[in-house]
């Protein structure tokens, strides 16, 4: 079946700390990848995406690559900000078949001054 | 644009009373999702409609939950006779194509006494 792994929070980091949220994925094809955040009392919002293997999605300072032969796309981010304290999100979608992403348990970060 | 509209953003309940939540999806978008979120369960996708009409609705606990879509820009959530275990925040979700970005609107945090 499909099914998205984020690793469990919470995470609390220093400001100017490195982050890196785990996400692994269970997939019978080749989907297309996301991060999504949450922030506190909003919904979520779309962070990055990699749409095939060795894409890498970036924004906002956060980066994550597509790898296949590990099935994992990792969100990393070399110097976090307070104000990026929020729930992210992995998931998965494909291009055919059922326009679902299915979605990760969400890992909340909070980053302390 | 306003994004996607959701109302109301709070609402509380008694056991067994009638519930309805109403959503406005971004302008051109033909995708609509209704997902529920919780701290026990996570982000559940519930519904899918693709141009105002329901696609995958293998998500809807029971027969409880109805959801309909009238017309392009407008979509209801109900849930009669409501329960205290639906007690969550509900989004709305809207994307422009299949696979493409999707953007949510603030939820609906529901309360059943």
């Amino acid at each position: 079946g499909n099914s998205v792994t984020q690793m469990e929070g919470p995470v609390t980091l220093s400001e100017e700390a490195f982050l890196t949220i785990n996400c692994t994925y269970t997939a019978t094809g080749y989907p297309s990848l996301f991060w999504y955040v949450q922030y506190p009392g909003e919904g979520l919002q779309l962070l990055l995406k990699a749409t095939k293997a060795d894409d890498k999605g970036s924004n906002k300072g956060f980066e994550a690559t597509y790898r296949k032969e590990t099935t994992s796309f990792h969100l990393e981010k070399g110097s976090v900000q307070v104000s990026d304290s929020a729930v992210y999100f992995c998931a998965l979608h494909y291009q055919t078949g059922a326009n679902n992403l299915f979605f990760g348990t969400g890992t909340r970060l909070t980053v302390i001054p | 644009d306003a994004g996607v509209i959701q109302s109301p953003r709070h609402e509380v309940t008694e056991m067994g009373q009638e519930v309805t939540l109403r959503c406005k999806p971004i302008s051109g978008h033909d995708y609509l999702f209704w997902y529920r979120q919780t701290m026990m369960r996570g982000l559940e996708l519930l519904i899918y409609f693709n141009n105002n009409v329901p696609i995958d609705d293998s998500g809807m606990p029971e027969d409880r939950f109805s959801a309909k879509m009238p017309n392009a820009s407008f979509s209801t959530l109900k849930i009669q006779p409501s329960e205290p275990r639906d007690s969550a925040v509900y989004f709305c979700a809207s994307s422009l194509k299949r696979g493409s970005e999707q953007f949510f609107g603030p939820g609906t945090r529901l309360t059943v006494l």
